[in-house]
């Protein structure tokens, strides 16, 4: 079976610039999360997304959006990029959304680099 | 929020020798403590997970240790092979909220 997949693989952007990044999860997977994670550190919580609802928000500027398709695919966005958003972006997905569900198996992320 | 602290930041083992990362949560909520591992250019790969209602649990070479009372909980891999040398990162959660908070990783090399 696939795992999580993301795409791209790796960006390059200008300041001020807007970037999507998208994730498929596993399949019969109906959550998925996003997470941040700057080099040299632990993966920061950003979204979570359990049929097309937001179910958990980080500590993230309103900059940082996202969306879940009914396919369960999911896509974040960020608007005017600063350096500072550039990181590896996870996506991950959990079984359901339920409060018993726990286990989330990650992508191999999306690069982005702000310059 | 919940804070994750995890010691060391380095670890270099001889193959062979166990290594064991520690880690401590500071909510006395959290129920739910996975490990990853990270390779050099891919996405976390869950290893092993222990809940608040178990003290230990083991998978071959790997093990968890949760105490509740001190909040912390540990990775034990034994007879470590230098495959094994990657990042570590130990996370928590609890019920209801729906994100992990991750510690700040240990970066294990195991020496041939």
């Amino acid at each position: 079976d696939a795992g999580v997949t993301q795409s791209p693989t790796h960006l390059i952007k200008t300041r001020g610039q807007h970037v999507t990044l998208r994730c498929s999860p596993i399949s019969g997977h109906k959550s998925v999360s996003w997470y941040q994670q700057v080099l040299g550190q632990g993966p920061q919580f950003i979204f979570q997304y359990y049929e097309k609802e937001e179910r958990g928000r980080g500590n993230f500027p309103d900059r940082f959006s996202a969306r879940q398709f009914p396919n369960y695919s999911s896509e974040l966005n960020v608007n005017a990029l600063l350096l500072g958003d550039s990181a590896l972006y996870l996506c991950a997905s959990t079984t359901s959304g339920g409060l018993s569900s726990y286990e989330q198996y990650f992508g191999p992320g999306t690069r982005l680099t702000v310059t | 929020g919940e804070n994750v602290e995890q010691h060391p930041s380095t670890l270099s083992v001889q193959e062979g020798d166990s290594a064991v990362i520690k880690c401590t949560y500071s909510d006395s909520a959290s129920n739910y403590f996975p490990w990853y591992k990270q390779e050099l250019g891919k996405g976390p790969q869950l290893i092993i997970d222990i809940r608040s209602n178990v003290g230990e649990k083991k998978d071959q070479r790997i093990a968890v240790t949760l105490n509740k009372t001190a909040k912390h909980f540990s990775l034990h891999i034994t007879e470590t092979q230098p495959e094994d040398s990657a990042v570590y990162f130990c996370a928590a959660s609890k019920a209801g909220r729906r994100a992990l908070t991750f510690g700040s990783g240990t970066r294990l090399q195991v020496q041939p």
